[in-house]
């Protein structure tokens, strides 16, 4: 069974500041890829990044990136220069590929203070 | 069309009352997820298709909830004598097949039970 889990439920950081929102896994798969999405308040989730575990290159999404550890299990999602507009929870998911379903963590609702 | 398109946005009904929610996929995806999002909780895979494959149920709470995709697009999925606990909001989602891993997400509805 694969977990996701993200221990930060709510995190704040300044504008123009840079945070770090923490994820961990638990698999036994070989071939996944580990995503972070975004909700709003539109209820819309909206991907922000995407990892290929075989690749060990961080992804890298504008403002946006990775700090993949894949022997520690970690996903970790650094937003540099926020913006009001990043405001909103944000969900760390795991698919196992060729997969079915997304592993979703119970999500870390960020705010961007002015 | 554009995006995933779920209808509707908002959904009030009385206890024991059977109600239909409806996701369009965009046009040419063949993998279509549900998920489910309660408050405060991460998203809950209920239900996948891909093309004309069995679909994966094994998310689904119980015999109460069902699902359905007629022509590979449209999906519905049933919850029937709705119960206080599924009250939630629902999530669509869509991908171009099983090995494409992005998928867009609709915006939800919203079920109120009362």
């Amino acid at each position: 069974a694969q977990t996701v889990t993200q221990s930060q439920p709510e995190m704040s950081v300044q504008e123009a500041e840079t945070v770090t929102l923490s994820c961990t896994y638990d698999t036994s798969e070989s071939n996944y890829y580990l995503f972070w999405y975004k909700q709003p308040p539109s209820r819309q989730m909206i991907l922000v990044i995407r990892q290929e575990a075989y690749k060990q290159q961080n992804a890298t999404e504008n403002r946006f990136s990775v700090n993949f550890q894949k022997a520690a299990k970690s996903f970790s999602l650094k937003i540099s220069d926020s913006q009001l507009g990043d405001t909103a929870m944000y969900f760390c998911a795991f698919m196992k590929h060729p997969g079915n379903q997304f592993y979703f963590g119970t999500g870390t609702s960020l705010t961007v203070i002015p | 069309g554009a995006g995933v398109s779920q209808s509707p946005s908002n959904k009030v009904t009385e206890k024991g009352k059977d109600v239909e929610l409806r996701c369009d996929p965009i046009s040419g995806h063949t993998a279509l997820y549900w998920y489910r999002q309660s408050l405060g909780q991460g998203l809950e895979f209920l239900i996948y298709f891909q093309g004309n494959s069995a679909p994966d149920k094994s998310g689904l709470p119980s015999d109460r909830f069902s699902a359905e995709r007629t022509g590979g697009s449209v999906s519905t999925l049933t919850i029937q004598r709705t119960q206080q606990e599924d009250s939630a909001v629902y999530l669509c989602a869509s991908s171009l097949d099983s090995m494409n891993t992005e998928a867009f997400f609709g915006q939800g509805t919203r079920l109120t039970v009362v």
